[in-house]
């Protein structure tokens, strides 16, 4: 149980377009999820905490206009980057935070790598 | 403000030997600690985790972590290691207010198992 999933796997697009990343839960509600940034051979940086049917909290540094966070169901958050530039490309990581369980017990989903040419 | 640290970035170690990863954070309470294994095309697999209690915590694959408050420091270890462990292991320490379960990450450390 407790299965995260992240849709695409890979993309690659063209610079100044947008690209859209789903996260889901697929065997539990999630009222928290949590959008990570890997950058190659180094360590994930939080980039917002998404809240079921609120706005997501975006890290400081982290442009919100740029890297829209939709969190629409208790299953579902997407990240979109908008306008997406070569330096957007990394390694996207999404968590899962179990409705109502302990502080900090996070299910992590595989990753989406965005190449962006 | 919170963070970790792990010192080494890659370590290669040969199978059935044992296995020690360092950790050292900064926090001002108690923390909350984190071992993760990231391997390809995988998510993050929680190892184990320390809240409270007794300073030595037993995980999944065989693996064990100490808190030591005064070195602040949450050391990884396996007695014997075997091919599969060859992963990427990252430290977390839980930040943040109380009830955002918010996790820093180390840098991490790049297993690398020999035959």
């Amino acid at each position: 149980g407790a299965v995260v999933s992240q849709h695409p796997s890979r993309v690659i697009c063209k610079s100044g377009t947008s690209v859209k990343i789903e996260c889901r839960s697929l065997d539990f509600q999630a009222t928290t999820m949590f959008w990570y940034r890997q950058f190659p051979k180094q360590s994930l940086m939080l980039m917002a905490t998404s809240n079921e049917g609120s706005k997501a909290t975006y890290e400081q540094g982290v442009e919100k206009d740029k890297f829209l966070i939709n969190h629409a169901s208790l299953t579902l958050s997407t990240l979109t980057v908008t306008s997406a530039h070569p330096e957007d490309s990394s390694f996207y990581i999404c968590s899962a935070q179990i409705y109502g369980t302990k502080l900090y017990e996070q299910y992590f989903g595989p990753g989406t790598r965005l190449t962006v040419t | 403000a919170q963070s970790v640290t792990q010192p080494d970035i890659h370590i290669t170690v040969s199978e059935g030997a044992s296995l020690e990863l360092r950790c050292n954070y900064s926090y001002g309470a108690t923390p909350y600690l984190f071992w993760y294994v990231q391997s390809p095309g995988q998510g993050l697999q929680l190892l184990l985790k320390y809240f409270s209690g007794d300073t030595l915590v037993q995980g999944i694959k065989g693996f064990e972590a100490e808190f030591k408050r005064s070195q602040s420091s949450f050391n990884l270890r396996k007695p014997s290691v075997h091919w599969s462990d060859a992963a990427e292991y990252f430290c977390a320490v839980g930040a943040g207010s109380s009830n955002t379960g918010k996790l820093i990450f180390g840098q991490g450390t790049t297993l690398q198992v020999k035959p």
